[in-house]
């Protein structure tokens, strides 16, 4: 079963676009992570939110942590190429440190 | 600040041979993960370790898998014998503890069993 469910899967849009990505469970989080993954390299932490109803902007990124803690967006403004890469949410419950993650988005920004 | 560091970056090697990967997680870290990442399966959780102690191994796949953390600075996988289904990439991350979570990758091992 997977707790964490990201939308779209795949998504492929010129530059200049919005878009926004979506993580869903039907658990509550404590706290709730997003990461990028360029290829060829490790998931590199972009924001952690903690509040419910929580929201932080990185740039053109903004991040929502929903108002129950289940679920969270990003959306990203005015994509570039060097937004493409794989975007992977993922969430800590209860009193461990392992995180559980979201199936992935992959972005393709093109010029 | 150096980050994770992981090695060998790729490993190429045959059907039953031993295979080990390394790590050393950032310096003042006290938990250690090891994941597993494929196409298919995405980003799985192998082991992690809080303060050099194995905490949850339930995602080790078999009896092959073992993971060790013999001190504060230096981890190992151990795959014995490989098999062609293991190739994946493999990535060690850490994290202090209680702090919400927030995990750093290292840039991973790409391994390929012929």
């Amino acid at each position: 079963t997977q707790l964490l469910e990201q939308s779209p899967q795949f998504l492929s849009i010129q530059e200049g676009e919005n878009l926004t990505v979506y993580c869903n469970s039907s658990s509550v989080f404590s706290s709730l992570q997003w990461y990028r993954q360029e290829p060829g390299e490790g998931p590199v932490l972009l924001v952690t939110v903690v509040t419910g109803g929580e929201v932080k902007k990185l740039k053109r990124l903004t991040f929502q942590f929903g108002d129950a803690r289940k679920d969270s967006s990003l959306h990203i403004t005015a994509a570039q190429p060097g937004d493409t890469g794989l975007y992977l949410c993922a969430g800590l419950r209860g009193a461990t440190n392992k995180l559980i993650f979201g199936t992935g988005t992959l972005l393709a920004v093109q010029p | 600040d150096a980050g994770v560091i992981q090695s060998p970056r790729h490993e190429v090697t045959e059907m039953g041979q031993e295979v080990t990967l390394r790590c050393k997680p950032i310096s003042g870290h006290n938990s250690l993960f090891w994941y597993r990442q494929t196409m298919m399966r995405g980003l799985e959780l192998l082991i992690y370790f809080n303060n050099n102690v194995p905490i949850d191994d339930s995602g080790m796949p078999e009896d092959r898998f073992s993971a060790k953390m013999p001190n504060a600075s230096f981890s190992t996988l151990k795959i014995q014998p490989s098999e062609p289904r293991d190739s994946a990439v493999y990535f060690c991350a850490s994290s202090l503890l209680n702090d919400r979570g927030r995990q750093y990758f290292g840039p991973g091992t790409r391994l390929t069993v012929l």
